[in-house]
């Protein structure tokens, strides 16, 4: 099972808003609802900011939001702050015994 | 406040065996289903392995990569979660988190033990 695709960085400015894609198949993200992204600060814990493709969890600010496209999903945060510095992963249910598989992960940078 | 807190990792020869454990505390662990999840030095997150809640039938879940290699389990009267690994490789070296899962999502994360396979 191949990981999830996402570019390696993506930049923008304070306040603007930006995207991160995340393409997997039809066995994973075309197939199935269940897509979540992950924050992960270096050398602290992921936690969770967007589950099944566009719910967000209590406590995590509506400037992320989620959708999905066919076999793309993707992750915007409008109106950047430098407090989002991060990476950021995508996770869906897949078909087969590899049941959950993660994108290749994204740095963003607030310039 | 929910939390989890994972230790055991450590350092050992190709071949070896480990065994993970995660206290959870703050919520009540035996409804859930829960799982690991690793990351290799400088690499992405990878899932290891997945169990259900104890009233569910202790389903188990794996990966090929470490499928007949590692075993999970869960102590619910310990509310402590487990991760046995045996036959240890190279490549699972990484920080192995203990997360819990809801549905399909991971929803709380520990912060991580490390397990270094080096001879």
């Amino acid at each position: 099972q191949s990981a999830l695709t996402q570019p390696a960085s993506v930049s923008g400015s304070p306040g603007q808003s930006i995207t991160i894609s995340c393409t997997g198949t039809s066995g994973d993200v075309g197939g199935y609802n269940y897509v979540s992204w992950y924050q992960q600060f270096p050398g602290k814990a992921p936690k969770l900011v967007i589950y099944d493709v566009n719910n967000r969890p209590s406590g995590v600010s509506n400037r992320f939001s989620g959708s999905k496209s066919g076999n793309t999903a993707s992750l915007t945060i409008s109106g950047l702050q430098a407090d989002d510095e991060a990476d950021y992963y995508c996770s869906s249910k897949t078909t087969g015994s590899t049941i959950y598989v993660f994108g290749t992960g994204t740095t963003v940078t607030a310039l | 406040e929910a939390q989890l807190l994972e230790s055991g990792g450590d350092s050992v020869r190709p071949g070896k065996s480990l065994r993970l454990s995660c206290a959870a505390s703050g919520f009540t662990f035996s409804i859930y289903a829960m799982a690991w999840v690793r990351q290799a030095p400088g690499k992405g997150l990878e899932w290891v392995s997945a169990i259900s809640p104890s009233g569910d039938g202790d389903k188990r879940y794996y990966p090929d990569s470490v499928k007949g290699r590692f075993t999970i389990s869960r102590d619910d009267s310990k509310n402590t979660l487990y991760l046995q690994m045996n036959g240890l490789r190279a490549e699972d070296t990484a920080e192995y988190y203990c997360a819990r899962k809801v549905y399909h999502k991971f929803d709380l994360w520990g912060r991580g033990t490390m397990v270094t396979v080096s001879s």
